[in-house]
């Protein structure tokens, strides 16, 4: 079955503290993987779209990496505005226009200043 | 702003009455999907349509159903509500439906009382 793990649940950091939100998957062939934000009450917003082991994208603090098993989601000096739950999905089989996603559960992120 | 609508915002409804959420994809956007989204059991995908024709179906009950206009715009149908049902629900939309990005819109928020 196809399964999406993200960790920790929530992460507390201090303004300026970089870490990293991990989430692993089992899929039976990984058509894309996919990074959210979502804050409470909104619509997910869109982030980065990884497709193969070894990518790698960056985004002003953030930075999103893959491999076969697991994508890291890396903050760098975070602002207390970064605060927001972070989402991981993946997109699985092989080829057609079936495109549903599956999510991780979210990591909780609070900066605080 | 990721350019699709979703109407109403808010949604207020008894047990067993019959409710429709409107969505809009973004403008050149053939794919819709539906989520849902509760506290307990994160966001789950309901279905998909692709150009007016279903192509994916989720955990959704037969309660629900869904239909894609020839304008592309969607409508959710839920009947029969339950408290369980009480939910954000999502729209997304991309351009074709299979390993592209899908961009979310901000949700309708259900409450069964």
């Amino acid at each position: 079955e196809d399964q999406v793990t993200q960790s920790p649940e929530a992460l507390r950091l201090q303004e300026g503290e970089s870490s990293s939100l991990n989430c692993s998957y089992t899929v039976s062939g990984l058509r894309g993987l996919f990074w959210y934000r979502q804050d409470p009450g909104k619509g997910p917003e869109f982030l980065f779209t990884l497709y193969s082991a070894g990518e790698e994208k960056e985004k002003e603090r953030l930075k999103a990496t893959l491999t076969k098993k697991e994508s890291f989601l890396h903050i760098t000096a975070p602002k207390p505005e970064d605060s927001a739950t972070y989402l991981c999905a993946v997109q699985a089989g092989h080829g057609g226009s079936q495109g549903n996603l599956i999510f991780g559960k979210g990591t909780k992120l609070s900066v605080k200043p | 702003d990721s350019g699709v609508t979703q109407t109403p915002k808010h949604l207020i409804t008894a047990t067993g009455q019959r409710v429709t959420l409107r969505c809009s994809p973004r403008s050149g956007d053939l794919s819709v999907y539906w989520y849902q989204q509760s506290l307990d059991q994160g966001l789950q995908f309901l279905i998909q349509y692709y150009n007016g024709e279903e192509r994916a179906k989720g955990n959704i009950l037969e309660r629900f159903s869904a239909q894609q206009f020839p304008d592309l715009h969607s409508e959710l149908n839920l009947s029969s509500l339950e408290l369980g049902d009480s939910a954000l629900y999502f729209c997304a939309s991309s351009v074709f439906g299979g390993g592209e990005t899908q961009y979310f819109g901000p949700g309708t928020r259900l409450l069964v009382l």
